[in-house]
């Protein structure tokens, strides 16, 4: 399974609060990254982070901000929830092994009201 | 236009047939080619990797890549009821950036 949790697996917020979601990972790779996924859209990469403090934007980045201040924690932070936000967020990890290979950790189901 | 691109599906195969899942992508500049396996409600599993034209194979999966033609496809041998699943394809290219398809929906009919 990589090595990857995500925290929480499971969130109901309001519209307007904060939320952050935890990225943990426990082999040091240096890529990670924040894609959600809903129907009829596939995977949507939010954020990914090539090392500590170092981070980009990817398609969907609006409403979203990113913090990585150590190699095992890649946290996504939506600073004032919205109901279009609502969908299921995976964190993954990239290992170079040749060629560059994508894992995926279980997943966050949030759901804003 | 698309990254990837993917039939949606519904793909349904009888059990012990063999299902095929096509992709195309758009930038000739992609070298890695993966497909993913993704039950309801879990996350995607790799289970294929290609980069190099031809075929790979992996037990009863054999993935098919032509870069010319921008093309990559995943066949499934003997299919079993548990090989129901979305199935997602995914290239990279420089930049260390994944781009997905939608994903194809196969059941195997028992």
């Amino acid at each position: 399974d990589a090595g990857i949790t995500q925290s929480p697996r499971h969130k109901v917020t309001e519209t307007g609060t904060p939320v952050t979601l935890r990225c943990h990972q426990t082999e040091n790779h240096r890529y990670m990254y924040w894609y959600r996924q809903d129907p009829g859209h596939g995977l949507r990469l939010i954020h990914y982070s090539y090392g500590v403090k170092d981070t980009d934007k990817g398609e969907v980045s609006d409403g979203y901000s990113v913090s990585r201040s150590k190699t095992e924690d890649f946290l996504l932070t939506l600073e004032s929830a919205t109901s279009s936000q609502t969908s299921v967020y995976f964190c993954a990890i990239s290992v170079a092994s040749g060629i560059y290979e994508q894992f995926f950790g279980p997943g966050t189901r949030l759901t804003v009201l | 236009q698309k990254e990837v691109e993917q039939n949606s599906g519904p793909l349904s195969v009888p059990e012990g047939a063999i299902a095929s899942l096509n992709c195309t992508y758009s930038d000739r500049g992609s070298q890695s080619f993966f497909w993913y396996r993704q039950y309801s409600g879990k996350s995607p599993e790799l289970i294929m990797s290609i980069y190099s034209n031809g075929d790979k194979e992996d037990g009863r999966f054999t993935a098919q890549l032509n870069k010319a033609s921008q093309y990559v496809s995943l066949l499934i041998r003997d299919s079993q009821p548990s090989d129901s699943a979305t199935y997602l394809c995914a290239v990279w290219r420089t930049g260390n950036q994944f781009y997905f398809g939608t994903g194809t929906s196969l059941t195997v009919i028992p």
